[in-house]
């Protein structure tokens, strides 16, 4: 069973403070990492990927992946309150499908 | 350019009745998916077509659930004798397809189905 694990939050963090959302797979044939940004009662949309090791930075968003402890992060920089949503990490085995985490919700605080 | 579209954005049925559900790709993706979210889980994957290829229909949950598509386009989920603890927001997703690269899946906004 291949399974992608995230805490489901929420997690809280003040306008402004770097926000860490932390994702783990097993299946280590897991080539591909997406994450995608769920506002409440919409539909997921991409804030990015990752394939390589290391950092991957766009914009305010920094992707992490290190394949060795199988693990991905999100940090998300100068958090704002229109961050505030459920995150949503997915891991790709080289094939078309993704296996979706479960998400953890963020909340950003005035 | 057209994103992915979904219709309807609601239904409402009874149990015991059938229900369709429509998703317009995005034009020139060839894979297509089905997921269903249930409130305040995550993304259960239920259906994937790739090309002309046959269907990965690993993820249905029941016989009671099947999907088609027609000229490798146009998707429609079929629930059959639906039961309460089908409702959920049903999302479809399309890609280019692409193997042995990175292949981002594009969410249309979903039906939101409720059976009462």
């Amino acid at each position: 069973q291949k399974e992608v694990e995230q805490n489901s939050g929420p997690l809280s963090v003040p306008e402004g403070a770097i926000a860490s959302l932390n994702c783990t797979y097993s299946d280590r044939g897991s080539q591909s990492f997406f994450w995608y940004r769920q506002y409440s009662g919409k539909s997921p949309e991409l804030i990015m990927f990752i394939y390589s090791n290391g950092d991957k930075e766009d914009g305010r968003f920094t992707a992490q992946l290190n394949k060795a402890s199988q693990y991905v992060s999100l940090l998300i920089r100068d958090s704002q309150p229109s961050d505030s949503a459920t995150y949503l990490c997915a891991g790709g085995g080289g094939g078309n499908k993704l296996t979706f985490g479960t998400g953890t919700q963020l909340k950003v605080e005035l | 350019g057209a994103g992915v579209s979904q219709s309807p954005s609601n239904k409402v049925t009874e149990k015991g009745k059938d229900v369709e559900l429509r998703c317009d790709p995005i034009s020139g993706h060839t894979a297509l998916y089905w997921y269903r979210q249930s409130l305040g889980q995550g993304l259960e994957f239920l259906i994937y077509f790739q090309g002309n290829s046959a269907p990965d229909k690993s993820g249905l949950p029941s016989d009671r659930f099947s999907a088609e598509r027609t000229g490798g386009s146009v998707s429609t989920l079929t629930i059959q004798r639906t039961q309460q603890e089908d409702s959920a927001v049903y999302l479809c997703a399309s890609s280019l397809g692409t193997t042995g690269g990175i292949d981002t899946q594009y969410f249309g906004p979903g039906t939101r189905l409720t059976v009462l």
